[in-house]
């Protein structure tokens, strides 16, 4: 069974802290997507980034950054200097089969920036 | 280019009333997906469609029918609303294949069952 864990049910962080986001996964396929997606307060999921299962390769975009690590089956997202419009629940997923058809997503972790 | 779009974005209904969610895409994808998101739970799939003329369902589809009436449009019915299926529904597309199957969301219906 395909199952994604978040942990964190709720982080507070004031401006300008750093903070990871956990995510871990469980999949019996060798070939599997990871995504990250973001959900502010006005309601919308907004894509974040994609990483398939051959790709454990860091990535940098901006303040944000993902660390893939198949070793411990995690999936982690990293903001620094975290800023007031970071706040927003943050949703990681996992598709296995070709066409995308499973998504499964985890619970979410609510991440409120203080000013 | 509009994305996802879904209507109504709230809508209030007795237990028993019926009604449809719709949904359409002007990305040209060939699959769409109905979730409903509950707290703490994240998303869960109740029907997807991979193609036109397609849809099977996902892991929650119990009291939930769809119909893919086009390549743009696919629409999720309620027959007998319970208080159970309060929640918010988001309508998402992608393009199908591996390499490029992130979802594209829409901005969610809001759904309260009374």
């Amino acid at each position: 069974a395909q199952k994604v864990t978040q942990a964190q049910t709720e982080i507070s962080v004031v401006e300008k802290e750093d903070v990871t986001l956990d995510c871990v996964y469980e999949t019996r396929d060798t070939t599997y997507y990871l995504f990250w997606y973001k959900q502010p307060p006005s309601g919308e999921l907004v894509f974040l980034i994609r990483r398939n299962s051959f790709d454990e390769q860091n990535e940098i975009s901006g303040r944000y950054s993902w660390n893939f690590q198949k070793s411990t089956s995690s999936f982690n997202f990293t903001i620094t200097a975290s800023q007031v419009v970071d706040s927003a629940v943050y949703f990681c997923a996992l598709t296995y089969d070709n066409y995308g058809q499973n998504f499964v997503f985890g619970p979410g972790t609510r991440l409120s920036v203080l000013p | 280019n509009a994305g996802v779009t879904q209507t109504p974005k709230f809508q209030v209904l007795k237990t028993g009333q019926s009604m449809t969610l719709q949904c359409a895409q002007d990305m040209n994808h060939n699959s769409m997906y109905w979730y409903r998101q509950d707290p703490g739970m994240g998303l869960r799939l109740i029907y997807y469609s991979a193609s036109e003329g397609t849809t099977d369902k996902g892991e929650v589809p119990n009291g939930y029918n769809v119909s893919r009436l086009n390549k743009r449009e696919f629409s999720l019915r309620l027959e007998s609303a319970a208080p159970s299926q309060t929640s918010v529904y988001f309508c998402a597309s992608g393009l199908g294949k591996a390499a490029y199957n992130e979802q594209f969301f829409g901005p969610g219906t809001r759904l309260t069952v009374l």
